[in-house]
């Protein structure tokens, strides 16, 4: 009863560095999701892929790439990092992306990375 | 535009008094709304979901909200609060056609013995 497997859980940086956090999910969900939270901000989104093979730019997408590796893993990768990009990160995965014509699909948080930038 | 506001960042009530946490909304079309629950070092856990069906929307661990059009509102209520319902409320509202779910601020809920 996994659901949504992110991984690393804490990951400390220098400014520059680089790195990848990984995201799986094992309920055969279409559409996968990255979120970003501040304080004082909620969640705001990053990036998402409503399918296998398709991803696209949510609020925030500026100094973030992501992959949709399969329809199980997304990951979204910092390539120089900086330290506005503190934050918790979750990745979420719903059934498709689709809510009006599914009756509201539903997201699935995983447990979050806390990335601290230095 | 803010799609989603939750009024009041924090809110502390006493063990077995009434919990209000306070969100309005704004969408251009019928919208979707959520209440999501973020204990401490956990992602978030759907409390409800409205998605206009009747307007008074039961939730897990005795919560529910209200639907309120004419006032753009989704409060949500819990009768008597527990110790274990301290956590982050988020209200998310679908505003439009392109279908993002968008997040309010959150409301942190402290309940005193």
């Amino acid at each position: 009863n996994a659901g949504v497997t992110q991984t690393p859980k804490f990951q400390v940086l220098k400014t520059g560095q680089s790195m990848t956090l990984q995201c799986a999910q094992d309920m055969n969900h279409n559409s996968m999701y990255w979120y970003r939270q501040d304080p004082g901000m909620g969640l705001r989104l990053i990036y998402y892929s409503a399918s296998e093979g398709t991803t696209d730019k949510g609020e925030v997408p500026n100094g973030y790439n992501v992959s949709r590796l399969n329809k199980r893993e997304f990951s979204l990768r910092l390539e120089s990092a900086a330290p506005s990009q503190t934050s918790v990160y979750f990745c979420a995965s719903s059934e498709n992306y689709s809510w009006a014509r599914s009756g509201a699909n539903v997201l699935t948080f995983g447990a979050g990375s806390r990335l601290t930038v230095l | 535009a803010q799609s989603v506001t939750q009024l009041g960042s924090h809110v502390s009530v006493s063990e077995g008094a009434l919990v209000l946490l306070r969100c309005n909304y704004s969408s251009s079309v019928p919208p979707y709304l959520f209440w999501y629950v973020q204990y401490p070092n956990q992602g978030l856990q759907l409390l409800l979901k409205y998605t206009s069906a009747a307007t008074l929307v039961k939730g897990i661990n005795g919560f529910e909200a209200e639907f309120k059009k004419s006032e753009t509102s989704f409060h949500l209520t819990k009768p008597s609060a527990h110790m274990s319902d301290a956590a982050e409320y988020f209200c998310a509202v679908i505003p439009d056609s392109s279908y993002k779910l968008i997040f309010g601020s959150g409301t942190r809920l402290l309940v005193r013995p």
